[in-house]
């Protein structure tokens, strides 16, 4: 059974905090993503991947930063958390475009 | 930004109501899929769209790929509680990118 991890479900931190949110694939896809999702906004990308160490900026990059050091791990980073940044964010892996996208349950994180 | 609106936003009905969830947009697109999210789950994959005017069904649901490959519809028939979810849609762009656009998704409730 294919799979998308992601490292929380249900994360709260501080204003200025820098946070983590780790996915791990298991299918050996080239491609992985990061969105985010607000009601009425739909799913909104930040940043994705087609390899190992490239990435590319999607249409809400600022305030985050991504690391792709392992084909099966993307990570998502907060350098300083702000309130703003409080959504559900999903991780999702495809080994093509046109093809399913696989994603992760989400983690909700909540900005104090 | 490709934008693709769903439409209604929010959709509550009686069980064994019929309903349709329309997708559009003004760019064309290679292909087309819908997903449909349940609480505290990831997206899944329904089904994909991908020559113009090309109809899917899939047990009650019946999906619809726009002639011109701008827009998409999924029809429920006699729906049931189990339907409730998040749908959304997403397009393969023509060109370019190497992502899908989602749409701003369509939450359904089924009462029993």
């Amino acid at each position: 059974d294919v799979k998308v991890t992601q490292s929380s479900r249900y994360l709260v931190k501080r204003t200025g905090e820098k946070v983590f949110l780790e996915c791990v694939q298991d299918m050996d896809h080239e491609n992985m993503f990061w969105y985010r999702q607000d009601p009425g906004l739909g799913l909104r990308l930040i940043y994705f991947s087609y390899d190992v160490k490239m990435k590319e900026k999607g249409d809400i990059p600022e305030g985050y930063s991504v690391s792709r050091e392992k084909k099966e791990r993307f990570s998502l980073i907060l350098e300083s958390a702000s309130t703003n940044q409080t959504s559900m964010y999903l991780c999702a892996s495809t080994i093509n475009l046109a093809y399913e996208q696989y994603f992760g349950p989400g983690t909700r994180l909540t900005v104090t | 930004t490709q934008l693709l609106e769903q439409s209604p936003q929010f959709l509550s009905i009686q069980e064994g109501e019929n309903l349709t969830v329309y997708c559009n947009s003004s760019s064309v697109f290679s292909s087309l899929q819908w997903y449909r999210q349940e609480p505290g789950e990831g997206p899944v994959l329904l089904v994909t769209v991908v020559t113009g005017g090309e109809v899917k069904k899939l047990k009650r649901l019946t999906f619809q790929f726009g002639d011109a490959r701008k827009d998409s519809s999924l029809h429920i028939t006699a729906a049931q509680p189990g339907d409730t979810g998040l749908y959304l849609c997403a397009g393969e762009p023509q060109t370019g990118a190497n992502n899908l656009f989602f749409g701003t998704g369509t939450r359904l409730t089924v009462i029993p």
